[in-house]
């Protein structure tokens, strides 16, 4: 079946460094690809999305590019912040057109002052 | 942007009891709600597939006589937790998705089972 593969946390930064998250993914068909964001304590924002190849989906400064010839979707962002620090989630959806999500295990990033 | 509202945040109770949690689109009309679960430092776990007036599609090894599911309205989706039991402490989280949404999520709800 589809599933989606993270690496593994918690990654730690200074503020203003440079972060990648690694994302690669297997499934069958043509799946959009998401990060969601989630604060302690709350449920999941949407944070970009790409449904195609080669689309990048950005916000906030964050961004990632869908590439089917690698099955990658790696989260990056040129300059975090302490408001950053939050668990960041990489997911597809099938192509059952129910949306069903399928989530990697998430990634806890921690940025320090 | 959308709207997803989960009630309630937090609840705690006492073993055999049982536990409604509401999920409801507030902005738009959610076709399809789905029920997660979240154990501590996990990914989430789908538990449920459910579209409106239709009988909820389980993922396997979850009990549906103990997460029974109701989605009676395009806004409305709950999630009765029956019997509870300390194992079934958790955060569970929903979402709705419908015509040109993409799932948006609740805030979740953390349920404690003393």
């Amino acid at each position: 079946g589809d599933s989606v593969t993270q690496m593994e946390g918690p990654v730690t930064l200074s503020e203003e460094a440079f972060l990648t998250i690694n994302c690669t993914y297997t499934a069958t068909g043509y799946p959009s690809l998401f990060w969601y964001v989630q604060y302690p304590g709350e449920g999941l924002q949407l944070l970009l999305k790409a449904t195609k190849a080669d689309d990048k989906g950005s916000n906030k400064g964050f961004e990632a590019t869908y590439r089917k010839e690698t099955t990658s979707f790696h989260l990056e962002k040129g300059s975090v912040q302490v408001s950053d620090s939050a668990v960041y989630f990489c997911a597809l959806s099938d192509s059952t057109g129910f949306q069903k999500l399928v989530f990697g295990t998430g990634t806890r990033l921690l940025v320090s002052p | 942007g959308a709207v997803v509202s989960q009630h309630p945040s937090r609840v705690i109770c006492k073993s055999g009891t049982s536990v409604k949690i509401e999920c409801r689109s507030l902005d738009f009309q959610a076709t399809t709600m789905f029920w997660y679960r979240q154990f501590p430092k996990k990914s989430l776990m789908l538990m449920a597939t459910s579209n409106e007036g239709s009988k909820a599609t389980y993922e396997q090894g979850v009990e549906k006589d103990k997460f029974l599911i109701n989605h009676a309205s395009l806004t409305l989706s709950t999630l009765t937790v029956t019997s509870a039991h300390p194992e079934d402490s958790s955060f569970y989280i929903c979402s709705a998705s419908g015509q040109n949404q993409p799932q948006h999520f609740g805030d979740g709800t953390r349920l404690s089972i003393l």
